[in-house]
């Protein structure tokens, strides 16, 4: 069990540029999720994947956010026109089929300057 | 509406000390509940959760958390904090499958020698 993975790490980039996060989920589990986490917040949902199929997706999503999971398998997460209240912690999760126990990735930690 | 509220921002305790986190939530459906503990920089990891049955649960790291329904509550223990305890954790709430969690907005624990 490798656990949940996420690339990369650490992301600076400056206003206006697009961004790509990968994770790659617990090999088993069907479920993804991608959620934000800001300084001194717990983490906020942003949306769902079962397989590959994008099923619910936040408000907080706006436009400029774009997930994807194409075979089921890894996902991306895009950040169009960075600004920088973007600025956060982005966590991905997997849980397998039977239960909803959700297993967290290291996250990406997004600085927009 | 969906929501998890614990109370405490910040609490202090010396090494050895009993422990109490506090968690209150509000779910429109039967609650799954969960506590997570984050390290600084980390993911989140889990410590327990409760889906049925008995109402005292058992997690790891020598953690439980008692559900109680008519408090909406599920407070997080521990008889004897040691000094690698200290991290952020999260109370959550979801729904058995698929979804997503509502997690509150945390408590940090400092742990004092």
């Amino acid at each position: 069990d490798t656990g949940v993975s996420q690339n990369p790490r650490h992301k600076i980039t400056k206003r206006g540029q697009n961004v790509t996060f990968r994770c790659d989920p617990i090999s088993e589990h069907n479920r993804l999720y991608w959620y934000r986490q800001t300084l001194g917040q717990g983490p906020e949902f942003l949306t769902y994947f079962q397989n590959e199929a994008q099923l619910e997706k936040s408000r907080l999503l706006s436009d400029r956010f774009s997930a994807e999971r194409p075979k089921g398998s890894f996902s991306t997460l895009e950040i169009q026109r960075t600004e920088q209240g973007d600025s956060a912690m982005y966590l991905c999760a997997s849980s397998p089929r039977e239960t909803n126990e959700q297993f967290f990735g290291p996250g990406t930690r997004l600085t927009v300057l | 509406a969906q929501s998890v509220t614990q109370p405490d921002i910040h609490i202090t305790v010396s090494e050895g000390a009993s422990l109490e986190l506090r968690c209150n939530y509000s779910y429109g459906a039967t609650p799954y509940l969960f506590w997570y503990v984050q390290s600084p920089g980390q993911g989140l990891q889990l410590l327990l959760k409760y889906f049925s049955g008995d109402t005292l649960v058992q997690g790891i790291k020598g953690f439980e958390a008692e559900f109680k329904r008519s408090q909406s509550s599920f407070n997080l223990r521990k008889p004897s904090v040691h000094w690698s305890d200290a991290a952020e954790y999260f109370c959550a709430v979801g729904a058995l499958a698929g979804n997503q969690f509502y997690f509150g907005t945390g408590t940090s624990l400092t742990v004092i020698p």
